[in-house]
């Protein structure tokens, strides 16, 4: 099955700093999802990317799909203690069906963000 | 808008019994999804009902699981007899059928975190 590799496994960083992890695959997407996950709750979306090469922002994350469509992005810029959780990159190979955008997501393994005051 | 929801959220089971784990999604939504948390690991998908059909269930890891969605509305996932590696957090996720080939996420449930002893 497809593989995602995300890295880095955990970070420990400072209130204000900026982040950056990233997802690669052994297969080819046609779609990248980031999530956050806080305690006790299920993932979030965070940001969705659709093209190759697409860069998009959304506050102060951005993430970008990468040219080759097996690799993906995501920046935290100035973190700040609500930031805190476990970020997943998660990819789809589309099936069309009736005009909309079906089927499973294959998760990377998870970024455990710790921000510290 | 109600979001997923999942019942229960913590189980406790003895190996060899049987728990049963129902899922409410987004009313309306017809793509309804199982996927599972083992500890440490990626977020791995088991399988995706199309209303009360099922789509793919190729991440089902034995016949000891069976999901069901009578009616097209909620969802069970039953787990029988029941093994010490089930243990994981398992999340329900819902997304709508669109016309415009867009896939806006999934809305996942807080999940319900499985504990086999």
């Amino acid at each position: 099955g497809q593989q995602l590799n995300q890295s880095p496994q955990s970070m420990f960083i400072q209130e204000g700093e900026d982040v950056s992890m990233n997802c690669t695959s052994s297969s080819i997407f046609n779609t990248w999802l980031w999530y956050k996950q806080d305690p006790g709750e299920g993932p979030v979306l965070l940001i969705a990317l659709y093209k190759a090469g697409e860069l998009t922002s959304n506050g102060r994350l951005t993430a970008q799909f990468g040219i080759t469509r097996k690799d993906s992005f995501l920046n935290i810029s100035a973190s700040i203690p609500s930031d805190v959780g476990i970020y997943f990159c998660a990819g789809q190979s589309s099936l069309r069906h009736r005009g909309s955008t079906l089927g499973r997501l294959y998760f990377g393994r998870g970024t455990q963000l710790t921000v510290w005051p | 808008e109600a979001g997923v929801t999942q019942f229960p959220s913590h189980s406790v089971i003895e190996k060899g019994q049987t728990v049963t784990l129902r899922c409410d999604p987004i009313s309306g939504h017809d793509n309804l999804y199982w996927y599972r948390r083992v500890m440490g690991k990626e977020i791995k998908f088991l399988l995706h009902f199309v209303k009360e059909s099922k789509q793919d269930e190729s991440g089902m890891p034995n016949n000891r699981f069976l999901a069901e969605r009578t009616g097209g509305t909620y969802s069970t996932l039953k787990v029988q007899p029941a093994e010490l590696e089930d243990s994981g957090v398992y999340f329900c996720a819902s997304s709508q059928l669109f016309r415009d080939l867009s896939l806006y996420g999934y809305t996942f449930g807080s999940g319900t975190r499985l504990t086999v002893v």
